[in-house]
């Protein structure tokens, strides 16, 4: 079966550790996504990647990193300078950029730093 | 500045009755609206979704709603099931802006038996 798989499911972190989120997709999909949700709050964006060895930032993009070396994967470094990053991590893919095709998401990571 | 809202943090709903969830948005350059729904711990799964070129588009139980003059649009769902418990997300999208979309904080519904 197709589909987006994030791995860990739970991460815990020290403080002032970077710790990196897995997302790999066996759809095929051109364009991948990292979105982040907080108690009471959607979905932010925090980078994107509409094709392999391109990324843009999203809306909140400041502590974080991301690499797109091969279409079916796109890691999430979150940094020791991301100053909240206990959340739930949601990676998604859709087809292409258009926007025929919804994004499709993992199950995410939830990642606890103390 | 959130452009997508949803005002009910939460709904209750007895079985078999109508839900009605609803979104507002303030984006005019907003014309592709979806719903999605997601249950703890897992991550949203697309539902239905809308053009701008439309008012209505009708999936099974699913209806979702479009008033452009109103940047407003909600989500039916007849007859309400307890399986269908779950947060409730709208999102939006712009042409040109390359899939990204912006959600809104999500309403929890709750169907009761």
């Amino acid at each position: 079966d197709g589909g987006i798989t994030q791995s860990p499911k739970y991460l815990f972190r020290k403080e002032g550790q970077n710790v990196t989120l897995s997302c790999e997709q066996n759809l095929n999909h051109d364009a991948m996504y990292w979105y982040r949700q907080d108690p009471g709050q959607g979905l932010r964006l925090i980078y994107y990647s509409q094709i392999v060895n391109d990324f843009q930032k999203g809306d909140i993009a400041e502590g974080y990193s991301v690499s797109r070396e091969k279409k079916e994967s796109f890691p999430l470094t979150v940094t020791s300078a991301q100053k909240n990053p206990t959340a739930f991590y949601l990676c998604a893919s859709t087809i292409g950029p258009g926007r025929g095709s919804p994004l499709h998401f993992g199950n995410g990571t939830r990642l606890t730093v103390t | 500045d959130q452009q997508v809202k949803q005002n009910s943090p939460s709904l209750s709903v007895q079985e078999g009755r109508i839900s009605i969830l609803n979104c507002d948005y303030t984006n005019s350059m907003f014309d592709y609206f979806l719903w999605y729904k997601k249950y703890p711990a897992e991550g949203p799964t697309f539902l239905i979704s809308i053009s701008s070129i439309k008012d209505k588009n009708e999936d099974g139980r699913f209806t979702v709603f479009l008033n452009k003059s109103a940047k407003h649009l909600s989500l039916h769902i007849v007859p309400s099931q307890p399986g269908d418990s779950a947060v409730y997300f709208c999102a939006a999208a712009a042409t040109g802006t390359a899939s990204k979309l912006t959600f809104g904080t999500g309403t929890r519904l709750q169907v009761t038996l």
